[in-house]
């Protein structure tokens, strides 16, 4: 079955580099996806990247894929409090739908 | 405004009654869709529509009914609430034959006593 799995929290000191890890399951994936999710407001997409890309570089934001792991990545350079948010990856399901993880909330101390 | 407009944002009500959460959209998307979300948790898909003639469950449907008005609007019913249906529920839209992005509504708290 479907299943996406990522570690509960990461804490962080600012200006270092954060690394949010997700593991999934589906091997038919067209999309990967980041979303963030700050508090009292919905999620909104960060980036994503296609299944046939090993990597994607936005800024301060790097993704990383595995796909014989089945393993994604977040990195988010030069860490700051605003980055202080809840991370969800999710896989697309045939684009019909989106499977999320369980969110890894970020903590950056100064 | 917002694109993806869900009401209300909190309600409080009691084990046994009937909750309507509604949510309209503005972005013109085909597809809506109903999730909860729970500490520890995620976001779990409890309904989906990809057309105003089309319902579809998700993993956790049950206990849990849906009604697509209009392709602009979505609504998910709890017929007779229970305390486990406490949670954070989203509403999300998506277009056809884009990257599969999911724009959100700021989240409808629902606490059942």
């Amino acid at each position: 079955g479907e299943d996406v799995e990522q570690s509960l929290f990461l804490s962080v000191r600012e200006g270092d580099s954060s690394v949010i890890n997700c593991t999934y399951t589906d091997s038919s994936s067209t999309y990967l996806y980041w979303y963030k999710q700050e508090p009292g407001a919905g999620l909104q997409l960060l980036t994503y990247i296609f299944s046939n890309m090993d990597m994607k570089q936005d800024q301060r934001l790097t993704v990383l894929l595995n796909k014989k792991d089945k393993h994604l990545s977040l990195r988010i350079a030069d860490t700051q409090t605003g980055d202080s948010a809840i991370y969800f990856c999710a896989e697309s399901i045939n684009t019909d739908k989106l499977i999320f993880g369980t969110g890894t909330r970020l903590q950056v101390f100064p | 405004d917002a694109d993806v407009t869900q009401t209300p944002r909190n309600r409080i009500t009691k084990t046994g009654k009937r909750i309507m959460l509604e949510c309209s959209q503005t972005k013109g998307h085909d597809r809506m869709y109903w999730y909860r979300q729970d500490p520890g948790l995620g976001l779990r898909l409890i309904y989906y529509s990809f057309d105003v003639k089309d319902i579809n469950k998700g993993e956790i449907s049950d206990g849990y009914s849906v009604s697509r008005q209009a392709q602009a609007k979505f609504s998910l019913s709890l017929e007779s609430a229970i305390p486990n249906q406490t949670a954070l529920y989203f509403c999300a839209t998506s277009d056809v034959g884009d990257t599969g992005e999911l724009f959100f509504g700021e989240g409808s708290r629902l606490t059942v006593l």
